[in-house]
């Protein structure tokens, strides 16, 4: 157990709607990573926010988005959502703010679009 | 530009030693990981080697660094059927992008 949650652990949707996705990070951890596991596209950063603060971009979507609160979770909205966007969608967090920081990865979230 | 491949595929017999290859194409990569991803799981950290090392060792596991051919393998000594799962290598760069890149994944399957 990595101490990093994500909810819901499944998720089955229709094209078009709109999820969000929950990530509570390690306690202590200020950084959050977000990444897209995907059969085509593989492993894929999605977004970084440290302290509540977006910190770097990565291969992100325009119709995803996401924030961080001021108890650090994290929230992942995917928006108007297409058969493509189907991944496992993993959070990571660290406890600075910088990539080489271990990173600790949380169980994923498996998203199903129909 | 940043790259990072491996072989899809390896397949070893119990008590064999396992060797996992990765090359990356970013020469400014300062850390380089090994991540392990078992079915239904997260990615787990294995071990990390900073780029001024040429190899790390851990237990059963053996890392090497040749910078010159920006090549990062992970060998795995005694592989046991409780290892069967998916390698990822990793890079990470200190100035600019604060992410890691990861390989494409190697999945290890041992045989008794």
């Amino acid at each position: 157990d990595s101490g990093v949650t994500q909810t819901p652990k499944h998720l089955i949707t229709a094209t078009g709607q709109r999820v969000t996705l929950r990530c509570s990070p390690r306690s202590g951890d200020l950084s959050v990573y977000w990444y897209q596991q995907s059969l085509d596209q593989g492993l894929q950063f999605l977004i970084q926010y440290y302290n509540g603060e977006e910190r770097a971009k990565g291969n992100i979507l325009e119709r995803f988005s996401a924030q961080q609160f001021p108890d650090l979770h994290s929230e992942l909205n995917l928006s108007s959502l297409e058969l493509g966007d189907s991944a496992l969608y993993f959070c990571a967090s660290s406890a600075g703010e910088s990539s080489y920081n271990e990173q600790f990865f949380g169980p994923g979230t498996r998203l199903t679009v129909l | 530009g940043e790259d990072v491949e491996q072989s899809l595929f390896l397949s070893v017999r119990e008590g064999d030693s396992s060797v996992i290859n990765c090359t990356y194409t970013d020469s400014s990569s300062t850390y380089l990981y090994w991540y392990k991803q078992e079915p239904g799981a997260g990615l787990q950290l294995l071990t990390y080697i900073f780029s001024n090392m040429d190899m790390k060792q851990d237990q059963r596991l053996t890392v090497l660094l040749n910078k010159k051919d920006k090549h990062l393998s992970l060998r795995i000594a005694d592989t046991q059927t409780g290892d069967s799962a998916i390698y990822f290598c990793a890079e990470s760069i200190i100035a600019g992008r604060r992410a890691l890149t990861f390989g494409s994944g190697t999945r290890l399957q041992v045989q008794p």
